[in-house]
């Protein structure tokens, strides 16, 4: 199973943008990278996905590397609603059938003024 | 639009006394369906999975069960609840298996 090393936290300034790193070097050909996060005492949110491609939606852009060992979450114009602690997941191969997610620890982002 | 229900929003339960939490989706059929439980100060740890009325997988040996007795409804349950039980108990959905899940707004739950 690939596993996941984000960063226990990080603190990034308002209006700035913040890039989350996640490191995922046991990550196999057909498995994707997945974001999410989860603002206190709400449950997570979905945030973006990727393969191998870079992606970019409304929320955030998702940088994978070449060798897709990394990757990371841009948030282009961070806010103070986006502290939050973000989750950087690989999805399991023999989750083909079930779409289960495995989350470990997150980094916690604080947004400062 | 699809939304996920979850109650109640908050509980405390004595050990020893039974527990059922319930999860309802609405704007979609034959979701795939998750108990995750999220521990105070730690990450969050999947429980249960529905593929299907009736068809329930469990991730981790535990004091709790699952069931789905209908296609958007999910509930959990336990016969007699441990301290360990406490955290926050969140419901997720998604359509199959390779989209995004949506998650409920959770239930705290503190076992004294």
């Amino acid at each position: 199973d690939a596993k996941t090393t984000q960063p226990p936290s990080m603190d990034c300034a308002e209006g700035r943008a913040a890039n989350l790193p996640c490191n995922h070097s046991t990550i196999s050909g057909n498995e994707y990278v997945y974001w999410y996060r989860q603002i206190h005492s709400q449950g997570p949110q979905y945030i973006i996905h990727g393969l191998k491609n870079n992606e970019t939606n409304e929320m955030a852009s998702l940088i994978i590397t070449e060798d897709r060992k990394s990757s990371t979450l841009i948030l282009p114009h961070a806010t103070l609603r986006d502290t939050a602690v973000y989750y950087c997941i690989v999805r399991l191969p023999s989750s083909s059938n079930t779409g289960k997610l495995i989350f470990g620890q997150g980094t916690t982002l604080q947004v400062k003024p | 639009s699809q939304t996920i229900h979850q109650w109640p929003a908050t509980l405390v339960q004595p050990v020893g006394s039974p527990l059922s939490l319930e999860c309802t989706v609405e704007g979609t059929s034959n979701p795939n369906l998750y108990w995750y439980r999220q521990a105070a100060g730690r990450g969050l740890q999947l429980l249960f999975y529905s593929v299907g009325i009736g068809q329930i997988s469990s991730e981790v040996p535990q004091n709790l069960s699952a069931s789905r007795p209908q296609d958007r409804q999910f509930i959990l349950s336990s016969k007699k609840l441990l301290l360990s039980d406490s955290g926050f108990y969140l419901c997720a959905w998604s359509p199959d298996a390779w989209n995004e899940q949506f998650f409920g707004p959770g239930t705290r739950l503190t076992v004294l």
